[in-house]
């Protein structure tokens, strides 16, 4: 079974400058995660699609950010204008189901994000 | 509030045990899960436990959960070198929502 796969791996930008990022989800895995990670902190999630729709998206700084999943299948990340504190890892996960039982988030490599 | 809190590193000696502890803050948390991160990699799900469980137990990996003073830790026997990396726990409030930790970095010293 092939994994979450996300692209681009590393990507450095200059502030106010535009970038996006790709995720591929897990076949068949409805509900599907973008999550920042800081150096030296958690992931937290950004947004959270169940299929196409946005199930969550209380943590994502709307004046910047978007992302979309328009066939409920991969799914598209980007900051508008960058600025220096977006410089994180940002992992895409996927799950079978979005809720009532315990379904494992896979994840992705990540993209490492550097922005200056 | 939302916040899971561990203890930011830990080193021990190859054959001896690990014991990672977090706290989280929301009761409702029906889910509670440990992942691992090695270095440029993914999260990787180690074990997680139900709610209503004291004790769950995988091969080396064995986790504890006291709701009451919501603790959780996942203790890792005969630690191996390969065992080093950041171990993460998150709470599952209701079953969807992860929240995250800020992680535990463990140093297997051989």
């Amino acid at each position: 079974e092939a994994g979450v796969a996300q692209s681009p791996r590393y990507k450095i930008i200059e502030k106010r400058q535009s970038v996006a990022f790709w995720c591929n989800p897990i076949s068949g895995h409805a509900t599907l995660y973008w999550y920042q990670q800081i150096l030296g902190q958690g992931p937290k999630l950004l947004i959270q699609f169940q299929n196409n729709g946005v199930v969550d998206d209380s943590q994502l700084p709307k004046d910047r950010f978007s992302a979309e999943r328009l066939k409920g299948v991969d799914s598209t990340l980007k900051i508008q204008p960058a600025k220096l504190e977006d410089s994180a890892v940002y992992l895409c996960a996927s799950s079978l189901r979005l809720a009532g039982a315990s379904y494992e988030q896979y994840f992705g490599p990540g993209t490492r994000l550097t922005v200056t | 509030g939302e916040d899971v809190e561990q203890s930011l590193f830990l080193s021990v000696r190859e054959g001896d045990s690990s014991v990672i502890n977090c706290t989280y803050t929301d009761s409702s948390s029906t889910y509670l899960y440990w992942y691992k991160q090695e270095p440029g990699a993914g999260l990787q799900l180690l074990t997680y436990i139900f709610s209503n469980m004291d004790m769950k137990q995988d091969q080396r990996l064995t986790v504890l959960l006291n709701k009451k003073d919501k603790h959780l830790s996942l203790r890792i026997a005969d630690t191996q070198t390969g065992d080093s990396a950041i171990y993460f726990c998150a709470e599952s409030p209701f079953g969807y929502k992860y929240i995250f930790g800020t992680g535990t970095r463990l140093k297997v010293l051989a």
